[in-house]
């Protein structure tokens, strides 16, 4: 079975600062991984995706992430920290013929002014 | 391009009463359809996904049940509600390929009182 760790539910950063969200994976066999941002009461919205090509995935609103098999990790980054980044984020796995995600329990960032 | 509908947006039921949230998909043809729940503080939740009209599997026995009368339409459905039963309800589609990213609709407040 495939899974993925979130830790730390809630995530301090100061305005300005570099956002760090950690992922970590189990899967078998080569996984497929995303992130999500979740707005207050608003469904999720993916952020960027990684399906085997380059590892390091540019997403939308300059958040990047590194896939790094070595280390099962899909980490997620922002240089730069904007008030309107406070918001849920999740990691989520897939692979080849699975039609299901599975979900991380949910960063919750709050953006320091 | 592909929207995804979900109504109501918020629902105050009885305990004790019946339930029906519609989610319709446009733009796209044969998809996948997943329900999930988030309950506060517990993540998401998948509760049904189908791959085709009339296919549904269910990933926790419960009160509810979900059907897909078209192509591009799930229903979650309950005959009783319970109070345990409140929460953000989540419709998503995906398309049939190997990539399987999720594309998530607005959502359902449900509150069970």
């Amino acid at each position: 079975a495939q899974s993925v760790t979130q830790l730390g539910s809630h995530v301090s950063v100061s305005e300005g600062a570099l956002v760090l969200l950690r992922c970590n994976y189990s899967s078998s066999v080569p996984p497929y991984l995303f992130w999500y941002v979740q707005y207050p009461n608003q469904g999720l919205q993916l952020l960027l995706k990684y399906t085997s090509a380059a590892t390091l995935v540019k997403g939308i609103n300059d958040f990047e992430a590194e896939f790094k098999k070595s280390e099962t990790s899909f980490h997620l980054t922002k240089p730069s920290a904007h008030m309107s980044d406070a918001a849920e984020y999740f990691c989520a796995v897939s692979s080849y013929g699975n039609n299901r995600l599975a979900f991380g329990k949910g960063n919750q960032v709050v953006v320091i002014p | 391009s592909q929207t995804i509908h979900q109504w109501p947006a918020t629902l105050v039921q009885p305990v004790g009463s019946p339930l029906s949230l519609e989610c319709t998909v446009e733009g796209t043809s044969n998809p996948n359809l997943y329900w999930y729940r988030q309950a506060a503080g517990r993540g998401l939740q998948l509760l049904f996904y189908s791959v085709g009209i009339g296919q549904i599997s269910s990933e926790v026995p419960q009160n509810l049940s979900a059907s897909r009368p078209q192509d591009r339409q799930f229903i979650l459905s309950s005959k009783k509600l319970l109070l345990s039963d409140s929460g953000f309800y989540l419709c998503a589609w995906s398309v049939s390929d190997y990539t399987y990213e999720q594309y998530f609709g607005p959502g359902t407040r449900l509150t069970v009182t």
